[in-house]
């Protein structure tokens, strides 16, 4: 069955440096998304993506947020300058409807933790 | 602002019996209401999908009602097993261009043999 794959696994990185995430969607999928996951909480949206602009965007996806798709099966999260809070597990998604009647398809997730 | 509420201690049942998980929600009208299965470490994985027009849904050994008046939606799983043990989470959508879904905490339930 496909599977939206994310890397890496695991990333560590120090405050105030730059990180991207990256996913490679299911390819028949035209629909985008990123979340996260404080250690504890709820999974939180970040991002909705859709023919190469963003659909909609939550209020904790600000300037230092961007996202991309720079080529036909990557699709990148790029956080410019990291902050401790940014401490979570992000998960990228994928589905082939956009108004919540097709279900997303879930990555397993980079761990991002930030020193 | 919306709020959505799951069973907030977790849910501990024997082999074989019916675990019903609870899902309310306020402040909110969604279009769909979505069941996802969370392992540790793990992504989200989707079960089932229930339209606001839609009273009842089932899937093998899973069904999700959805009660717009209420605002609750309950999950069963019938003859549970210990390999059912993990967190759900519930989801919900307005069905709006951007498919935002917005997560419940979960509820953690351990099938004991």
């Amino acid at each position: 069955e496909p599977e939206v794959t994310q890397t890496p696994s695991h990333q560590v990185t120090q405050m105030g440096q730059e990180v991207i995430l990256r996913c490679v969607p299911i390819s028949n999928h035209l629909y985008f998304y990123w979340y996260r996951q404080i250690l504890g909480q709820k999974v939180e949206f970040l991002v909705s993506f859709y023919n190469n602009e963003i659909s909609e965007k939550s209020e904790i996806f600000d300037d230092q947020f961007s996202v991309e798709r720079p080529d036909g099966s990557n699709f990148t999260l790029k956080i410019r300058s990291t902050k401790l809070e940014d401490s979570a597990m992000y998960f990228c998604a994928s589905s082939t409807g956009t108004h919540g009647n097709q279900p997303q398809h879930f990555g397993d997730g980079t761990r991002l933790s930030i020193l | 602002s919306q709020k959505i509420e799951q069973n907030s201690e977790a849910l501990n049942i024997q082999e074989g019996k019916t675990a019903t998980l609870t899902c309310n929600y306020t402040n909110y009208s969604p279009a769909y209401l979505q069941w996802y299965r969370q392992d540790p470490g793990r992504g989200p994985v989707f079960l089932l999908l229930i339209r606001e027009n839609e009273k009842e849904k089932r899937k093998e050994r899973l069904k999700v009602t959805f009660d717009t008046t209420l605002k609750q939606s309950l999950f069963h799983i019938t003859a549970s097993q210990p390999a059912d043990s993990a967190t759900y989470l519930c989801a919900l959508s307005r069905g709006e261009y951007g498919n935002k879904l917005v997560f419940g905490a979960g509820t953690i339930l351990r099938v004991k043999s």
